[in-house]
């Protein structure tokens, strides 16, 4: 069974362009949920989704955004992007949310901001 | 003050020892995962937990919901648990992502 797939894995941008980023989950899985990781503020929630909802935003500003594809791939993007959006973003798939929300992790996509 | 707190920060121990990493929180949760990550970025789910004591080859968890804390347990440590754990919790309140810690940097040294 192939695990979580993220695209691309390194990446880099200059201040003020976007990105998307993609996350394809475990087969069958319906939920997918995304984390930034930084080494000063170390793992933090962005978005969960469920079936293409929007389940639940972290405390990011408007410039990140992400939805859900009918097929529960996913993707997230950054506008305008800053120096300190660089970070590894980390996308989770699960079967369901809460209780029964046993998490497969990605690789990540490491992005840079010059 | 940070909902989710682990202790030890770093640990660094001898081959075989037995290992304990605590995590305290502060609110009514409906979930916690101990999470495993090595070097180069790669995470790893070792656990749900609700309530109890979940045990997987070596290591072992528990959860003591009315303390609300929780504890990991590696047994007959090996140079290969070198990791960062991490713990995080879902918060009981509905529409809430998870919490995290900040990890234990765990080194076995051979």
């Amino acid at each position: 069974k192939a695990g979580v797939t993220q695209t691309p894995r390194y990446l880099i941008k200059t201040r003020g362009q976007q990105v998307t980023l993609s996350c394809s989950p475990i087969s069958g899985h319906r939920s997918v949920s995304w984390y930034q990781q930084t080494p000063g503020q170390g793992l933090q929630f962005l978005f969960e989704y469920f079936s293409e909802t929007q389940r639940n935003k972290g405390n990011f500003p408007g410039r990140f955004s992400g939805r859900q594809f009918s097929n529960s791939r996913s993707e997230m993007n950054v506008s305008t992007l800053e120096l300190g959006d660089s970070a590894l973003y980390l996308c989770a798939s699960s079967l369901g949310t809460g209780r029964t929300g046993e998490l497969f992790f990605g690789e990540g996509s490491r992005l840079t901001v010059l | 003050k940070n909902e989710v707190e682990q202790s030890p920060q770093n640990l660094t121990a001898q081959e075989g020892e037995f290992i304990t990493i605590n995590c305290s929180y502060s609110v009514g949760i409906s979930a916690l995962h101990w999470l495993q990550q090595h070097p180069g970025g790669g995470i790893v789910s070792l656990f749900m937990l609700s309530s109890g004591k979940k045990k997987h080859g070596r290591l072992i968890a528990t959860i003591n919901i009315q303390e609300k804390h929780s504890s990991l347990h590696i047994t007959a440590s090996h140079p290969r648990d070198s990791a960062v754990y991490i713990c995080a919790v879902r918060l009981a309140t509905l529409m809430n992502g998870l919490t995290f810690g900040k990890g234990t940097h765990l080194i076995i040294q051979p």
